[in-house]
């Protein structure tokens, strides 16, 4: 069974750029989270999907952030424009029941 | 809210030496405990958790970790370590009252490199 995939695993761009993270969680998984880790700091929360549906998105830091998650298969998180406090790794997570997620490789963003 | 906190951010050690890493929570409600652990150049995977019973659990790759309620904390531990352990290691919680947000807080993760 394949795991969580996320790509890119490694993107550069310029600031004002934009960038765009995929994530195909496990499949047959309704639960879908976005996490980041900033600088070496705890991972935090981003948001979090269940099917389609925005569950909670109370960790998004901004307005530049948008994610979507197309007919509850795999989630795309979009930056724009991006800044430089937006590099960081950014893990997608995946769960059928809520009680602990597996993680993606993570994408590391730098903005430069 | 929840909070966890790793106490030691850098935990150097020789191999086959034994290892603790420790961890303590705090919240209002009860809490599920998790421990995850990051390779180098790898994403985050699953070493082991607490949900409810026994409260020691024991998770791959001969880890094991104590749940104290009175104490909040939830301390991973390994007999003794190989080269191979050297990774960053997260604690985590999800409160059991969150009903469908069951979005995890982690800890700002202990680096265990285990020396030659």
């Amino acid at each position: 069974e394949a795991g969580v995939t996320q790509f890119p695993s490694h993107s550069v761009i310029e600031k004002g750029q934009t960038v765009t993270l995929r994530c195909d969680p496990i499949s047959g998984h309704d639960n879908l989270y976005w996490y980041r880790r900033v600088m070496g700091k705890e991972i935090k929360f981003l948001l979090h999907f269940v099917k389609e549906s925005k569950q909670d998105e109370s960790g998004m830091p901004n307005n530049r952030f948008l994610a979507e998650r197309t007919g509850g298969t795999y989630s795309t998180l979009k930056v724009q424009p991006a800044e430089l406090e937006d590099s960081g790794v950014y893990f997608c997570a995946s769960s059928q029941f809520g009680e602990g997620a597996f993680f993606g490789q993570g994408t590391r963003l730098t903005v430069v | 809210a929840q909070s966890v906190t790793q106490l030691d951010s850098q935990v150097p050690v020789f191999e086959e030496a034994p290892v603790e890493l420790r961890c303590n929570y705090s919240s209002s409600v009860s809490v599920y405990l998790f421990w995850y652990v990051q390779y180098p150049n790898q994403g985050l995977q699953l070493l082991l958790k607490y949900l409810s019973g026994s409260t020691l659990v024991k998770g791959i790759n001969g880890f094991e970790a104590e749940f104290n309620k009175s104490q909040t904390s939830f301390h991973l531990r390994k007999p003794s370590v190989h080269i191979s352990d050297t990774a960053e290691y997260f604690c985590a919680v999800i409160p059991l009252s969150s009903g469908s947000a069951r979005q995890l807080t982690f800890g700002s993760g202990t680096q265990l490199t285990v020396l030659p």
